[in-house]
């Protein structure tokens, strides 16, 4: 139990337009979910913590309008980056967590590059 | 504030040998402690956590790591690593407070040599 998946895996995509990216707890509900962004060679940073039905906490630094983040349901999460520049280029991992259990669960993370 | 240390960013180590890969954590409130492992373009599995009990807390493929409240430690340890072991290995907490949210620690990359 407890899978989350991402889609999609990789994306390519050219300066200026917008993706999407989807997060589902595929087993489980979740009550909150996280967004991070991975730079190579280094941990995990924190883009936002996104709780059902309430607008996602986003981290200092992190631009809220440039990195929407839409939590419909118990199941799913949505980043989209908005306007993507080359610096936007990184991988993203989404995880899920469920009440009382303190432990997060992630997904496969998504490879984004943008052109 | 809390921070998570972990204090080599590399840890090169024969096949087979024993391993340690150390983890710091400063924190004003009471903490819940977790290993995790990233294998090479893979997202993060969990090895182990420990929420409470004993100290001492066994995990997934024979990776173990020990509570030490007084020196505000979590070291992971294995006795006989082999060449699947390779990979990221980060420290995170989660403060009780918070809201489930992990602290991470900068991450060893464990690198084992045949």
């Amino acid at each position: 139990g407890a899978v989350v998946s991402q889609h999609p895996s990789r994306v390519i995509c050219k300066s200026g337009t917008s993706v999407k990216i989807e997060c589902r707890s595929l087993d489980f509900q979740a009550t909150t979910m996280f967004w991070y962004r991975q730079f190579p060679k280094q941990s995990l940073m924190l883009m936002a913590t996104s709780n059902e039905g309430s607008k996602a906490t986003y981290e200092q630094g992190v631009e809220k309008d440039k990195f929407l983040i839409n939590h419909a349901s118990l199941t799913l999460s949505t980043l989209t980056v908005t306007s993507a520049h080359p610096e936007d280029s990184s991988f993203y991992i989404c995880s899920s967590a469920r009440d009382r259990n303190y432990e997060q669960y992630f997904g496969p993370g998504t490879r984004l590059t943008v052109t | 504030a809390q921070s998570v240390t972990q204090l080599d960013s590399q840890v090169p180590v024969f096949e087979e040998a024993p391993v340690e890969l150390r983890c710091n954590y400063s924190s004003s409130v009471s903490v819940y402690l977790f290993w995790y492992v990233q294998y090479p373009n893979q997202g993060l599995q969990l090895l182990l956590k420990y929420l409470s009990g004993s100290t001492l807390v066994k995990g997934i493929n024979g990776f173990e790591a020990e509570f030490n409240k007084s020196q505000t430690s979590f070291h992971l340890r294995k006795p006989s690593v082999h060449i699947s072991d390779t990979a990221e290995y980060f420290c995170a907490v989660i403060p009780m407070d918070s809201n489930y949210q992990l602290i991470w620690g900068a991450g060893t990359k464990l690198i084992i040599k045949p």
